[in-house]
């Protein structure tokens, strides 16, 4: 079946710093992709979608400035966490979507802000 | 907007049967889909309904009933690595088919 595949896995990192995801459709072009946040013990919040050459769109609530995305290709979106602090924790999915319509999710990425 | 409602946590023992409801509202309704996830993991889907009516596949079914707003997961024969939580989604037809929101979350419990 289709995969799509995210890294890092896990990330640590400083308060300030920036932190990139990336999310990879391995086997399909992905015309949109969608990033999820994920607190412990709670629901997958949907935080953007993303087509392919043109802007994120953003749910209500999310600062686009904070959390930049960027799909420049059918196989490749980033999630970059811009001056990260400790609220920023979370778990990060993201799902991709070909053609077909099928949803695809991916393995995750934890991130942990010191 | 779209809001979908799941009891927080069941539990039960191996072997045994489990429902785990969902109630939603939507400005429009284009299916109620289930996934599982396990701790730290990614939701692998389930099932799907697109019209009323029971959907079976293997141990699991699903139900819905669009009059009513309402579907529902079935497991049967439980198993231990049936502990996850599962999470009923609708698909946002106002801004994408692929758009998924998500349930509350249902955490399961099995144990022997």
């Amino acid at each position: 079946g289709a995969v799509v595949s995210q890294h890092p896995s896990w990330v640590i990192c400083k308060s300030g710093t920036s932190v990139k995801i990336e999310c990879r459709s391995l086997d399909f072009q992905a015309t949109t992709m969608f990033w999820y946040r994920q607190f412990p013990k709670q629901s997958l919040m949907l935080m953007a979608t993303s087509n392919e050459g043109s802007k994120a769109t953003y749910e209500q609530g999310v600062e686009k400035d904070k959390f930049l995305i960027n799909h420049a290709s059918l196989t490749l979106s980033t999630l970059t966490v811009t001056s990260a602090h400790p609220e920023d924790s979370s778990f990060y999915i993201c799902s991709a979507g070909g053609t077909t319509g099928e949803l695809f999710f991916g393995e995750g990425s934890r991130l942990t802000v010191l | 907007g779209q809001s979908l409602e799941q009891p927080s946590e069941v539990t039960a023992v191996e072997g045994a049967i489990v429902q785990i409801n969902c109630t939603y509202q939507t400005s429009g309704f284009y299916g109620l889909s289930w996934y599982q996830q396990h701790d730290g993991g990614a939701p692998t889907f389930l099932s799907y309904n697109a019209l009323d009516g029971l959907e079976e596949t293997g141990r699991f079914s699903s139900f819905l009933s669009r009059s009513d707003s309402y579907g529902y997961l079935l497991l049967q024969e439980l198993q231990m690595k049936d502990s996850a939580s599962y999470f009923c989604a609708v698909r946002d037809a106002n801004t994408g088919f692929q758009k998924l929101v998500f349930g509350t979350g249902t955490r399961l419990l099995v144990s022997p």
